[in-house]
């Protein structure tokens, strides 16, 4: 059974800070791995999605690594800003029909 | 033009109530899902339908049936409301079940 950590729960920032999210999985047979966020009361929206063959995925100031023989992932946020305020999720589809798993989430408050 | 869209928004409704939330996805996908965030912020999936097939449904009340009628929807109906079904219930969908994900914009659904 596939299990995905992220730690800590949560976390505080003063802007312009250079940040790293971390995500674990229990099970390296994962097709992929995706990161989420999540802004309060809203939606999920796809950030990044990393096959399972790849190593890491970029998009502007966000850069996701994978690594699936030691089972983690991170996000790496560039100059942080208070828009990038938000709950970020990790996922990862595995087993016969990809069920796919949460980690818990990150809120992360960028401070002024 | 949303890629994911679920109906309604918001549902607030009576014990032992049936409702039912919409979802329609016009990415193409094949494959389409349930989860459910907890008060916690925790998601579960519930279902997961694969070209109209269900391949994956966990541990869900049976008062809670999903209704696949073609690959760009899927339904959920839940009867006899009870207030522990409190929560926010996305749609998802992804072109495999390997693929990432979609999500719409969530369903909070509040039972009193």
């Amino acid at each position: 059974k596939q299990e995905v950590t992220q730690i800590p729960a949560a976390l505080s920032v003063p802007e312009g800070e250079n940040l790293v999210l971390n995500c674990s999985f229990t099970d390296s047979a994962i097709y992929n791995l995706q990161w989420f966020r999540q802004d309060p009361g809203k939606g999920l929206t796809s950030l990044l999605l990393i096959q399972s063959s790849q190593r890491e995925q970029t998009s502007g100031r966000l850069n996701a690594s994978l690594d699936k023989s030691s089972g983690r992932s991170t996000l790496y946020i560039a100059a942080s800003q208070p828009g990038d305020s938000a709950t970020y999720l990790c996922a990862a589809p595995t087993g016969a029909n990809s069920k796919l798993t949460f980690g818990k989430g990150i809120t992360l408050s960028v401070r002024p | 033009d949303t890629a994911v869209s679920q109906t309604p928004k918001y549902l607030v409704t009576q014990m032992g109530n049936d409702k039912s939330i919409k979802c329609e996805q016009n990415l193409g996908h094949d494959t389409m899902y349930w989860y459910k965030q907890d008060s916690k912020k925790f998601l579960k999936i519930m279902f997961s339908y694969n070209n109209k097939e269900l391949i994956i449904n966990e541990t869900v009340p049976n008062r809670f049936s999903p209704k696949s009628p073609d690959k760009a929807h899927l339904n959920l109906h839940i009867n006899s409301l009870e207030l522990g079904d409190s929560a926010v219930y996305f749609c998802a969908s992804s072109q495999t079940p390997q693929g990432g994900y979609t999500f719409g914009s969530g369903t909070r659904l509040t039972v009193v």
